[in-house]
């Protein structure tokens, strides 16, 4: 069981916004930013969305993130079928002393 | 360019001690953390630990009295330690860049261990 929840599965067509939720609480996502890695079949995990709604260098427009108390999202619009991967949240727990992440959600471009 | 890589025997035996090393290059250990986090075979990421450039170390305390984790400044190299392995220490091992308390990048590319006798 995740400290952070995150929807299992996630679906859309291509062109169609998409949007992903991960709950927490005081301790992590209510004290601390969130970030996003974006896990493509067979590869590591990279950084997508840091400080709840920053993108690194090289990260598209059409990724997202947004942080409102306990909760966060992360929204693609324009899907494309590259975004095919597993979205994981993250964020520092202060319960913890330690880094928790949600259980990911698996996003399928039908 | 950042890159990491992990390095270490792919197969442990139950109740022996799992070692890694992850090498850096292309930029300085100093003013990083650095994590390690595992993947079991089709499930999620579970953060191991951290170290930050000055030896201070930090533990997931659900592992806590298994690992530990360190730094070799001189040849950028960062290694972790598992001890008492079980089958449930079979996962994905990813060495991580840390930016302070904040967010993990880069990533290595991972290695694989498991633990079967």
């Amino acid at each position: 069981q995740s400290v952070l929840t995150q929807p299992p599965s996630a679906s859309g067509t291509p062109g169609q916004r998409v949007t992903i939720s991960c709950s927490g609480s005081t301790s992590n996502i209510g004290s601390y930013t969130v970030n996003w890695y974006q896990q493509l079949p067979g590869t590591a995990p990279k950084l997508l969305i840091y400080s709840n709604n920053q993108r690194p260098s090289g990260v598209p427009d059409r990724f997202s993130g947004s942080k409102s108390g306990t909760s966060a999202s992360l929204a693609i619009s324009g899907l494309r079928s590259e975004d095919e991967a597993d979205y994981y949240c993250a964020a520092w727990d202060d319960s913890l002393n330690g880094w928790v992440f949600g259980g990911g959600t698996k996003l399928t471009v039908l | 360019q950042v890159q990491l890589q992990e390095s270490g025997p792919g197969l442990v035996k139950p109740s022996e001690t799992l070692s890694l090393t992850c090498s850096v290059s292309g930029a300085s250990i100093i003013s990083y953390y650095w994590s390690w986090i595992r993947q079991p075979p089709g499930k999620g990421l579970e953060w191991i630990g951290y170290i930050s450039d000055i030896g201070r170390t930090n533990y997931n305390p659900s592992l806590k009295s298994r690992v530990t984790i360190s730094l070799d400044m001189s040849k950028k190299q960062l290694s972790l330690k598992l001890s008492s392995v079980t089958a449930a220490d079979t996962a994905m091992y990813y060495c991580v860049r840390q930016q302070d308390l904040l967010w993990f990048d880069p990533w290595g590319q991972g290695t694989l261990v498991t633990v079967s006798s």
